[in-house]
């Protein structure tokens, strides 16, 4: 059975940095083609992909929060870790870590979040 | 960078409608273009993927299709169980991917 679990602080205060864990279980982040990304959703708004991390380590950003984020991975620990520096109000959130199993660093089958945790709410204030 | 669209942003329906989304991005796309739902409270789930494939375990009733800059996402007859937000996503810049703004469908 694959899960994914986000885990992290509820509440991070502006200018600090966010560290947000996903634990994923029913697969290996070694195996090829395996990766997951960081998905966000503001309350009341739409989806945001962030970044994505393959089964070989390479790693893609989304191009208007590149210099905040890192996303890494350690695979004996079934964890994927996403690191945002500098974090707003308007970083205010919940992030979902989701899986794609059929993408290699070039090329995809689906390119399809197939699945996802259920979410961690994080709120960004003084 | 790709912009998506999708219309409506909302639209009421009936049990029993067929409703009609569109996704529409700024530069014509492959076929990696996927449909989620999501309903409050709750992570997305994938309902189509590759443009036209079903994921397995959603009900035959959706079904996508599209090319170039236009996608759709039709729902044959609406059921109860599907009001709920839906959304576009491309990967025609992978490993960059994007989400439209989304969709919501509600009680008429």
């Amino acid at each position: 059975q694959v899960t994914l679990m986000e885990s992290g602080p509820v509440l991070v205060k502006p200018t600090e940095t966010l560290t947000l864990t996903c634990t994923v279980s029913g697969f290996s982040l070694s195996n090829a083609k395996m990766g997951v990304s960081w998905i966000r959703q503001p309350p009341g708004r739409a989806l945001e992909w962030l970044a994505h991390i393959f089964s070989n380590d390479v790693k893609s950003y989304s191009t208007s929060l590149a210099s905040r984020l890192t996303i890494s991975k350690d695979s004996s620990k079934s964890q994927v870790v996403l690191a945002l520096t500098n974090v707003d109000p308007m970083d205010t959130a919940t992030y979902y870590c989701a899986r794609i199993s059929d993408c290699s660093r070039t090329s995809c089958i689906t390119a399809a979040f197939d699945y996802w945790g259920r979410g961690t709410l994080v709120s960004v204030s003084s | 960078d790709i912009q998506m669209t999708q219309s409506p942003s909302s639209v009421s329906a009936s049990v029993g409608d067929r409703v009609i989304i569109t996704c529409r991005a700024s530069q014509g796309l492959n076929k990696w273009v996927a449909w989620y739902q999501q309903k409050p409270g709750e992570a997305p789930r994938l309902l189509i993927y590759g443009t036209s494939s079903l994921q397995s375990g959603v009900p035959s009733r959706f079904s996508g299709s599209g090319s170039g800059t236009d996608f759709t996402l039709t729902i044959s007859s609406l059921q109860p169980e599907d009001f709920a937000t839906y959304y576009c996503q491309q990967a025609h810049n992978f490993p960059i991917f994007t989400f439209g703004p989304g969709t919501k469908v509600d009680i008429k």
